[in-house]
């Protein structure tokens, strides 16, 4: 089964900042690939998902990951994060089964 | 649309007790899972079910069982609760696409 790995557990940034949260999957067989944001004390909101078609998908709040086959990353990137914009982020992973696979969350902690 | 339902949004118990975690969806969708989230472990897979009339073990199944009642509603229950079953319980539902859709949670905390 495929795995997830996000290489940050924590990211501090400054406000009106850039930021990449990186995510990297163990194999490069068909995937589809998802990032979902978990606000303190709530589910978890489907943030952005790549199925097929163009490698780079953008969100609705200005967030934008790129699949990269070659390298099996879906890396999630912002050119300029508010403080609301603090959460935890998850990538996950789903190949040919039903269920997906999630990374162990990167903390993002926006500060003025 | 409500999306996914859960209730109780908390419960205490304590070792020994049992209860039943519901879980409701009006998406029509034909997929529904129960997650535990522990700090630091991300979301681990409980049970799932692909369709109405089938459930399957996911990562960490032990101590826990599954109804799927009906194509709407899924249930998760704690026969003797244990505290290492103290988490945080998420069900999801999916459709076509595969991306799943999350409910809001139930706390539990076992002494």
């Amino acid at each position: 089964a495929q795995s997830v790995t996000q290489l940050d557990s924590q990211v501090p940034v400054f406000e009106e900042a850039p930021v990449e949260l990186r995510c990297n999957y163990s194999s490069s067989v068909s995937v589809y690939l998802f990032w979902y944001v978990q606000y303190p004390n709530q589910g978890l909101q489907l943030l952005l998902k790549y199925l097929s078609g163009s490698t780079l998908v953008e969100s609705i709040n200005g967030f934008e990951a790129e699949f990269n086959k070659s390298q099996t990353s879906f890396h999630l990137r912002k050119p300029s994060v508010h403080i609301s914009d603090t959460a935890e982020y998850f990538c996950a992973v789903k190949n040919s089964g039903y269920a997906l696979n999630f990374g162990k969350g990167t903390s993002l902690l926006v500060t003025p | 649309n409500a999306g996914v339902t859960q209730t109780p949004k908390f419960q205490v118990l304590k070792t020994g007790q049992s209860m039943t975690l519901q879980c409701a969806q009006d998406m029509n969708h034909n997929s529904m899972y129960w997650y535990r989230q522990d700090p630091g472990m991300g979301l681990r897979l409980i049970y799932y079910s692909a369709s109405e009339g089938t459930t399957d073990k996911g990562e960490v199944p032990n101590g826990y069982n599954v109804s799927r009642l009906n194509k709407r509603e899924f249930s998760l229950r704690l026969e003797s609760a244990a505290p290492s079953q103290t988490s945080v319980y998420f069900c999801a539902s999916s459709g076509a696409g595969g991306a799943q859709f999350f409910g809001p949670g139930t706390r539990l905390t076992v002494l």
